[in-house]
């Protein structure tokens, strides 16, 4: 079955730290893809950074970077240099393979509230 | 680019009431939409998977009668949450994939916040 875990529903961090935000999922496909969003207080869904199943690289966007470790089927987000107006709700996601009766939607995770403090 | 728009933004209505929520891609084809549903401090919950021409497909749980799904073109997908009840307010939010690259990530709407009295 496919599934997303993450297992810190809140975190604190200094601003201009850093943060790791921890993301977990299972698959028995071999190809897939890991998002994480963040979600302000007002709702809408800001796509952050995107991970192929395939992907040498770890990937990096600005202050974003994911920690992929294929092995332990882990996807752990770091930001760095944390601001104030990163403070949201984090979800990681996983993309259901695009075949076999499936549309390729995403599988979310529960989330991780991420307050940063001046 | 990729810029999804939902609307409105923001319902309240009473018991019994028929709601209709839009969800447009703006800037790009969409044949296929999905819509979430989300529970305060929880996680989103994918209800259906809207496919433009056909029937959408509805996840295990979810009342197909009750929401309703219609995707005319390659822009718009309407759900409908037909007589609503206090049990059905929630925050119905929707995401839209530019192309059938299965890397593109899902853009989401704004959300739609429904309140039944």
């Amino acid at each position: 079955a496919q599934k997303i875990t993450q297992t810190q529903p809140g975190m604190f961090v200094q601003e201009k730290e850093a943060v790791t935000l921890d993301c977990t999922y299972d698959t028995s496909d071999p190809s897939y893809g890991l998002f994480w969003y963040k979600q302000p207080s007002s709702g809408e869904m800001i796509f952050l950074i995107y991970q192929g199943s395939y992907d040498q690289q770890n990937a990096t966007e600005g202050r974003y970077s994911l920690n992929f470790q294929k092995a332990r089927k882990s996807a752990n987000l770091v930001i760095s240099a944390s601001q104030l107006g990163d403070s949201a709700m984090y979800f990681c996601a996983m993309r259901v393979p695009n075949y076999g009766g499936s549309q390729g939607n995403l599988i979310f995770g529960k989330g991780t509230k991420l307050s940063v403090k001046p | 680019g990729a810029v999804v728009s939902q609307h409105p933004s923001w319902v309240i209505c009473k018991s019994g009431t028929s709601v209709k929520i839009e969800c447009r891609s703006l800037d790009f084809q969409a044949t296929t939409m999905f819509w979430y549903r989300q529970f305060p401090k929880q996680s989103l919950m994918l209800m259906a998977t809207s496919n433009e021409g056909s029937k959408a497909t509805y996840e295990q749980g979810v009342e197909k009668d009750k929401f309703l799904i219609n995707h005319a073109s390659l822009t718009l997908s309407t759900l409908t949450v037909t007589s609503a009840h206090p049990e059905d307010s929630s925050f119905y939010i929707c995401s839209a994939r530019p192309g059938l690259s299965s890397n593109q990530p899902q853009h989401f709407g704004d959300g739609t916040r429904l309140s039944i009295l």
